[in-house]
């Protein structure tokens, strides 16, 4: 069975400040691993994802997450804040065989404080 | 190219009435899945349609829910008798058939109120 645990259900960071939003999850198998951003009232836009290859995935933004087996983790990072960051962030997985949906995390809110 | 689209964005309905909620994925796709988010909450999975076929509806209540994807037109989420603990964003997706990835695009969601 699959589950995603995102601690901080709220984090806020100074602008300029890092961005750090932890994803764990737990697989029975390797999972696909995604990252999305919620902005208030829209649907979610996919920051980025992991597959295979290259644990460390840069996507749109200038966030990155790395995947790390052996922490079942996926957490998401950014060097530097930006006010416009400020949305809901969650972290999803999917099996890479079989049931094609998503199982999604309970989301991080993040709070730029210029 | 138009993205998953969804409507109405906004819904209010009272207790006892139906809601139908329209889901047209983006051109090629032939992959539509249904989820509900409520307040506060990540998104939960309830429904995976393929046309004219439902593939996966394990997220589904068993009653009073039901989700259609026929060959021509929108995926139709139906929800009957609402009750207020349906009030929810409820979010479509959707995959092209041959995407590795799993990758679903969403659409921006109905906002249900049930009164």
């Amino acid at each position: 069975a699959q589950s995603v645990t995102q601690l901080g259900s709220h984090v806020s960071v100074s602008e300029g400040a890092l961005v750090l939003l932890r994803c764990n999850y737990s697989s029975s198998v390797p999972p696909y691993l995604f990252w999305y951003v919620q902005y208030p009232n829209q649907g979610l836009q996919l920051l980025l994802k992991y597959t295979t290859g290259a644990t460390l995935v840069k996507g749109i933004n200038g966030f990155e997450a790395e995947f790390k087996k052996s922490e079942t983790s996926f957490h998401l990072t950014k060097p530097s804040a930006h006010m416009s960051d400020a949305a809901e962030y969650f972290c999803a997985v999917s099996e890479q065989t079989g049931a094609n949906n998503l199982f999604f995390g309970t989301g991080t809110r993040l709070t730029v404080i210029p | 190219n138009a993205g998953v689209m969804q409507n109405p964005r906004h819904l209010v309905r009272r207790r006892g009435q139906e809601a139908r909620l329209r889901c047209s994925p983006m051109k090629g796709h032939s992959h539509v899945y249904w989820y509900r988010q409520l307040p506060e909450e990540g998104l939960k999975f309830m429904v995976y349609l393929q046309k004219e076929n439902i593939i996966d509806e394990s997220g589904m209540p068993k009653e009073r829910f039901s989700a259609e994807f026929p060959k021509e037109g929108p995926s139709i989420l139906r929800i009957q008798q609402v009750v207020r603990g349906d009030s929810a964003a409820y979010f479509c997706a959707s995959s092209p058939a041959l995407l590795a990835s799993n990758e679903q695009f969403f659409g921006p969601g109905t906002r249900l109120t049930v009164l």
